[in-house]
């Protein structure tokens, strides 16, 4: 059973054309949500550590914001350079682990 | 990729073969994990280490072990290499536990095709 879900899989965007991704996770316990972007042929790069609902951290056009239930990474007037696949990730507590979506793939449009 | 090393990047072996990944890093993190990433799957822990010597299993150890002698050295060992191995084999670095609040952060990966 899926503790993590990101959704939408895939999504277009057209250059300026904001939008939010969806992770939807179904612990109970969470310690902390994480926010990666990973690039084709390279390793995720960590972009956020959200703590408690309600919190919200920023990066240049990315917003990351967190729920009892999920998280939303809003991306703002997306560029081209935003195409990535953006990976979330939940740990809880008395666990040592990460528990990863399977990604939400962004193309970005010029 | 925050002073994280990899090798090799790519290799091509044969079923039954053993194969060793090395990962090395230079931030003197604590803790060192060894994930696998697949079509349709999220990263799956395979092994993590939490000190010299120290290491306990993930969800997916079925196949591999692991060691570490130094700080800096993780390595993760198919001991005979099958097919359902074919992956791309991610490792990360934390300087406390994952569930510690501390983000890890990851290596360029290696690529491991077994035929």
């Amino acid at each position: 059973e899926d503790q993590v879900t990101q959704s939408p899989e895939a999504l277009r965007l057209q250059e300026g054309e904001s939008s939010s991704l969806n992770c939807s996770y179904t612990v109970s316990g969470l310690r902390g949500l994480f926010w990666y972007r990973q690039d084709p042929g390279k390793g995720p790069e960590f972009l956020f550590t959200l703590y408690s609902a309600g919190e919200e951290k920023e990066k240049e056009r990315l917003k990351a914001t967190l729920t009892k239930k999920e998280s939303f990474l809003h991306i703002t007037a997306p560029k081209p350079e935003d195409s990535a696949t953006y990976l979330c990730a939940v740990t809880l507590y008395g666990n040592n682990r990460l528990a990863f979506g399977k990604g939400n793939q962004v193309v970005v449009i010029p | 990729d925050a002073g994280i090393t990899q090798s090799p990047r790519h290799k091509v072996t044969e079923t039954g073969t053993p194969v060793t990944l090395r990962c090395h890093q230079t931030e003197n993190h604590r803790y060192m994990y060894w994930y696998r990433q697949d079509p349709g799957h999220g990263l799956r822990l395979i092994h993590y280490s939490y000190g010299v010597k120290d290491t306990d299993k993930g969800e997916v150890s079925d196949g591999y072990s692991v060691s570490r002698s130094k700080t800096e050295d993780f390595l993760l060992t198919l001991e005979s290499a099958t097919s359902s191995q074919t992956s791309v084999y991610f490792c990360a670095i934390s300087e406390g536990l994952a569930g510690s609040y501390n983000e890890q952060f990851f290596g360029p990966g290696t690529r491991l095709t077994v035929l």
